[in-house]
């Protein structure tokens, strides 16, 4: 079946630092993949979309990337602040029409000043 | 990005009774609307897919009767959770689509079943 896999671990940085989340799935081929941000007892928020032509993309500090072959989107937010502090999602697309997407379970960041 | 509305923010009931939540897409039509539900370090679990004027398309182990959704309209859909238990306590997350890949997501709504 299909498979998103984020790390569950929380990831703690220092301001300024490059912040990079990984997302993995498996069985599974995906048209695009998105990155949705999601602050505690709130809706999550879209930020980024990639297709599988699309090797990067970029908007303001964020960055992300797709590798089909790996099966791996990173997500690197750069010159992190303590704004950035929240549960960053992974969600794919599924194949079927209604761009019904599947998401994975988010990796909490903390950055700390 | 556009604004999708929820309402209620938070309900709190007692088991048997049911709990209608609505969700609407303030500035834009909404083609597909999708409802999910979050528990506590969970990902979103999508439990349906409405279109407007037509029936929902419900996942698997999603019981229809349960959870009732009316797409009345390109701005408005609604989930019902009828006879609700304290099992059914969560958060129930809506977002709109407007033809694009990108969803909009609601603030969501806090569910406690006493």
């Amino acid at each position: 079946s299909q498979k998103i896999e984020q790390n569950s671990e929380a990831l703690n940085i220092q301001e300024g630092k490059t912040a990079t989340l990984t997302c993995n799935y498996t069985n599974y081929s995906p048209a695009y993949l998105q990155w949705y941000r999601q602050d505690p007892g709130r809706g999550p928020v879209f930020l980024l979309l990639i297709r599988e032509n699309e090797k990067e993309k970029r908007k303001e500090r964020l960055k992300v990337t797709f590798d089909t072959t790996l099966k791996q989107s990173l997500f690197h937010i750069t010159a992190s602040q303590p704004a950035d502090s929240a549960t960053y999602l992974c969600a794919l697309e599924v194949s079927g029409g209604y761009n019904k997407l599947i998401f994975g379970a988010g990796t909490r960041l903390a950055v700390h000043p | 990005g556009a604004v999708v509305s929820q309402h209620p923010s938070r309900v709190i009931c007692k088991s048997g009774t049911s709990v209608k939540i609505e969700c609407r897409s303030l500035d834009f039509q909404a083609t597909t609307m999708f409802w999910y539900r979050q528990f506590p370090k969970q990902s979103l679990m999508l439990m349906a897919t409405s279109n407007e004027g037509s029936k929902a398309t419900y996942e698997q182990g999603v019981e229809k009767d349960k959870f009732l959704i009316n797409h009345a309209s390109l701005t408005l859909s609604t989930l019902t959770v009828t006879s609700a238990h304290p099992e059914d306590s969560s958060f129930y997350i809506c977002s709109a689509a407007g033809g694009a890949a990108e969803q909009f997501f609601g603030p969501g709504t806090r569910l406690t079943v006493l």
